[in-house]
């Protein structure tokens, strides 16, 4: 089974600070997401990587950057944290060879205060 | 991208099976049908998929349409466990964004 860890469960972090959220998948998967998630608004896509150090933009970037340095890692980075930055961070990973199927870390839950 | 629709909220009860509605109507020849499943505080879960012809697994079923222009998730036989969002995504490439759209939230009565 492919497994997608997410570093922390649940983090406090203060307007201003710069937040690490940290993905790990153990099955050489090229593609890498990272998604936010709120009430009434589902699934949003930050972004996406291909492969290592690519990076491409999805629907809500704006405050977020990333970083792919090694294939299994896929880091989402909020330089300067903001409260409506506060959410569910999903990262996911897909496999191509079992028609595209997607594999969710089990999320991280961020609240700045 | 080719969307998908499906109804807000269905409600069934337990032991009963349910049918999951989606459609998408501009879906073209090459696009996957999946199916994720979210379960309250985690993140969603593959449930199945398929490309023509209907599919089975020990989750669940899917049929899809001849035309493909539609398909439906068949829990057999619901129980409380099921409780979840029900999201239905179609699939072309690896290189495809992911989007997900607001799923079908489903309810189980005991």
């Amino acid at each position: 089974d492919v497994k997608v860890t997410q570093s922390s469960r649940y983090l406090v972090k203060r307007t201003g600070e710069k937040v690490f959220l940290e993905c790990v998948q153990d099955m050489d998967h090229e593609n890498m997401f990272w998604y936010r998630q709120d009430p009434g608004l589902g699934l949003r896509l930050i972004y996406f990587s291909y492969d290592v150090k690519m990076k491409e933009k999805g629907d809500i970037p704006e405050g977020y950057s990333v970083s792919r340095e090694k294939k299994e890692r896929f880091s989402l980075i909020l330089e300067s944290a903001s409260t409506n930055q506060t959410s569910m961070y999903l990262c996911a990973t897909l496999s191509s060879s079992s028609g595209n199927t997607i594999y969710f870390g089990e999320g991280s839950w961020l609240t700045v205060v | 991208d080719a969307k998908t629709t499906q109804p807000n909220s269905m409600e069934s009860n337990e032991e009963e099976p349910v049918h999951l509605p989606c459609n998408h109507s501009t879906i073209s020849g090459t696009d996957y049908i999946h199916w994720y499943r979210q379960l309250p505080s985690q993140g969603p879960e593959y449930v199945i998929h398929g490309l023509t012809s209907n599919v089975n697994n020990r989750m669940a079923s899917l049929a899809i349409a001849e035309d493909r222009k539609s398909s439906t998730l068949i829990l057999h036989r619901a129980t409380l466990r099921d409780a979840a969002v029900y999201y239905c995504i179609l699939r072309k490439t690896s290189y495809d964004k992911v989007i997900f759209g607001p799923g079908t939230s489903l309810s189980v009565i005991p």
